[in-house]
């Protein structure tokens, strides 16, 4: 098993691209969540989802948007990024809430 | 909102010596989770408690949940070198949405 795998690494964008952060998962798992990461705030909740086609907002939903169309596949959108979007996010999922939390690599992400 | 603080924000310690971290909700939780984040990587699930006063040990780790369900604690006897990370509790009252506290990170000096 990969376990949850998420792409890019790193990405830098320019104030007002857009772009799609990948998350995918081999365990089969439900429940699938996006945290964002920053110096001293810990981990906040951006959307969660709870099923194929179940999503709902979290503590900083603003600025993303996310889809659940398979189990496997959990993509968070930037639509128009911002510099307070810089941070480093993580995707994590459970084999459904609140069981233990396996989190992917983190996709570091700079908005100049 | 639903807010979890953790204290210290910091903490250094000789090798050998104890550590602890406090995790304080203002609400109420149906349960909490332990993770540490070493540096430069992912958060890595811990343990779980979920009744009033529970206390799990692994190995030189000891975590309590308490009485009332808004606090805990994770500490560590007699750290080493590998026990270096940032320690994260993450609370829950709906099981559907956890909320991180700020994290501590624990240096140990060789």
């Amino acid at each position: 098993n990969a376990g949850v795998t998420q792409t890019p690494k790193f990405q830098v964008l320019k104030t007002g691209q857009s772009m799609t952060l990948q998350c995918a998962q081999d365990m089969n798992h439900e429940y699938m969540s996006w945290y964002r990461q920053d110096p001293g705030m810990g981990l906040r909740l951006i959307h969660y989802s709870v099923g194929a086609g179940i999503t709902d907002q979290g503590e900083v939903p603003n600025g993303y948007n996310v889809s659940r169309s398979t189990t496997e596949d959990f993509p968070l959108r930037l639509l128009s990024a911002a510099p307070s979007q810089t941070s480093v996010y993580f995707c994590a999922s459970s084999l459904t809430p609140p069981n233990e939390q396996f989190f992917g690599p983190g996709t570091r992400l700079t908005v100049l | 909102g639903q807010q979890v603080m953790q204290i210290p924000q910091y903490q250094h310690v000789q090798e050998g010596e104890d550590f602890t971290t406090y995790c304080n909700s203002s609400t109420t939780l149906s349960n909490i989770q332990w993770y540490k984040q070493r540096p430069g990587g992912h958060p890595v699930f811990l343990i779980q408690l979920v009744k009033s006063g529970e206390v799990k040990k692994q190995k030189r780790l000891t975590f309590q949940f308490g009485e009332a369900k808004k606090n805990s604690s994770l500490h560590i006897t007699a750290t080493q070198t590998t026990d270096v990370g940032t320690y994260f509790c993450a609370g829950t009252n709906t099981g559907n949405q956890f909320y991180f506290g700020t994290g501590t990170s624990l240096t140990v000096i060789p």
